[in-house]
């Protein structure tokens, strides 16, 4: 069965502070992964698609890569604005042309 | 920029009643998702279609069913409501093997 990880549950951080969010998978045949971004109340909003092991993609303050196992968003100097759940879904090759799979999420919570 | 519109942000209703929840995207995008958002339990599948009038069930079709009768807009029908369907319902769009786009979705109270 396809599992897709994320950890930690729950992150806070002071204004400046820089971390990484962590996302593993178990699946096979990996298409891509996706990360979102959520705000409380409203739909998850794209950030990143990767495809392929030792690709990277950036914008303003974050940072996704991803390895064969695991892929990570990483937050340099993050701002109380950049506090939300963040979420990464795996899409992976099946019978019918699209199963993605989402993990639960990681809250972000940057303080001033 | 691709936009899911769906239909109501709040929606109360009560036990046995049929529910319709309408989702419409404006970007000629083949597949759209239902997905139901629930605390602790993430986002989990629904029902989906990649194309008109072709639908397949997700992980929790259990008491609801779909229509998809033009390209742009997908059903999700609760046939008789029940208190364990509270919760965030979203709709999603998307072109094959790419991103899903997100409405912002509708939070439904069955009393």
């Amino acid at each position: 069965e396809d599992q897709v990880t994320q950890s930690p549950e729950a992150l806070r951080l002071q204004e400046g502070e820089s971390s990484s969010l962590n996302c593993s998978y178990t699946v096979s045949g990996l298409r891509g992964l996706f990360w979102y971004r959520q705000d409380p109340g409203k739909g998850p909003e794209f950030l990143f698609t990767l495809y392929s092991a030792g690709e990277e993609k950036e914008k303003e303050r974050l940072k996704a890569t991803l390895t064969k196992k695991e892929s990570f968003l990483h937050i340099t100097a993050p701002k109380p604005e950049d506090s939300a759940t963040y979420l990464c879904a795996v899409l992976v090759s099946g019978g019918s042309n699209y199963k993605l799979t989402f993990g639960k999420g990681t809250l972000l919570t940057v303080n001033p | 920029d691709v936009k899911v519109t769906q239909s109501s942000r709040y929606l109360v209703k009560r036990t046995g009643e049929k529910v319709f929840l309408e989702c419409v995207q404006d970007m000629d995008h083949e597949n759209m998702f239902w997905y139901r958002q629930d605390p602790g339990l993430g986002l989990r599948l629904i029902y989906f279609s990649y194309d008109v009038k072709m639908k397949e069930k997700g992980d929790i079709p259990e008491g609801y069913s779909v229509s998809r009768e033009k390209k742009e807009r997908f059903s999700l029908i609760l046939e008789s409501a029940s208190t364990n369907q509270t919760s965030m319902y979203l709709c999603a769009s998307s072109l094959i093997h790419s991103p899903l786009h997100f409405g912002n979705g509708t939070r439904l109270t069955v009393t």
